[in-house]
């Protein structure tokens, strides 16, 4: 049974550069989430999945930002014209819905770098 | 002012030493309440989980809400050297609502 596996592991990009992150979760979870965690802090939620709905956005999540998850497998989150301030750690995490514990399940992140 | 507050540390200890790590938070309406552990460059890990106020014991660690005073504890007894990680405390509202809110974490090193 392999984990939540994201790619790539880092992006090294330019400002103003578009860049995408693919998150594969664990297979029989439904709910799919990315958080975003900057040096020193803890994770800060961005946007979560329910098999293919994307049921809530943070008001992070600008414009510039779009995440999908078709037919309620696999996840991209694309950031456009990235800016130095989007540079971070980008979690995927996955869920069961009779979770209410609310263990997620996160991958090891993509590193996002903007020059 | 964040939800949740945690002491960012860092925190150092001799190994055996017994490890106290706090949050407090500000919406009366969580009712779960986790500590994650994360290791340098990797994703956080469920350590810990309780429901409402109370305490829960797993080995070495100890849990403990008290929601009259919206904080949150978790105790690390005989402290080993791979106990050094970030600890991220963590809550959600109830209902299998699961949008889970984190604290900044607290990075601590035990030293053999």
């Amino acid at each position: 049974d392999t984990g939540v596996s994201q790619d790539p592991r880092h992006k090294i990009t330019k400002r103003g550069q578009n860049v995408t992150f693919r998150c594969d979760p664990i297979s029989e979870h439904n709910r799919l989430y990315w958080y975003r965690q900057t040096l020193g802090q803890g994770p800060e939620f961005l946007t979560y999945f329910q098999n293919e709905a994307q049921l809530e956005k943070s008001r992070l999540l600008s414009d510039r930002f779009s995440a999908e998850r078709p037919k309620g497998s696999f996840s991209t989150l694309e950031i456009q014209r990235t800016e130095q301030g989007d540079s971070a750690m980008y979690l995927c995490a996955s869920s069961l819905t009779d979770r209410e514990n609310g263990e997620l399940f996160f991958g090891e992140g993509s590193r996002l770098t903007v020059l | 002012q964040k939800e949740v507050e945690q002491d960012p540390g860092p925190l150092s200890v001799p190994e055996g030493a017994i490890v106290s790590l706090n949050c407090t938070y500000s919406n009366s309406a969580f009712q779960y309440f986790m500590w994650y552990r994360q290791y340098s460059r990797k994703g956080p890990e469920l350590l810990m989980y309780t429901y409402s106020s109370g305490n829960k014991e797993d080995g070495r660690f100890t849990a403990q809400v008290d929601k009259s005073s919206k904080y949150i504890s978790l105790f690390i007894r005989d402290s080993q050297p791979s106990d050094s990680a970030t600890y991220l405390c963590a809550m959600t509202l109830s209902g299998g609502y699961q949008k889970v809110t984190f604290g900044t974490g607290t990075k601590l090193q035990v030293i053999p």
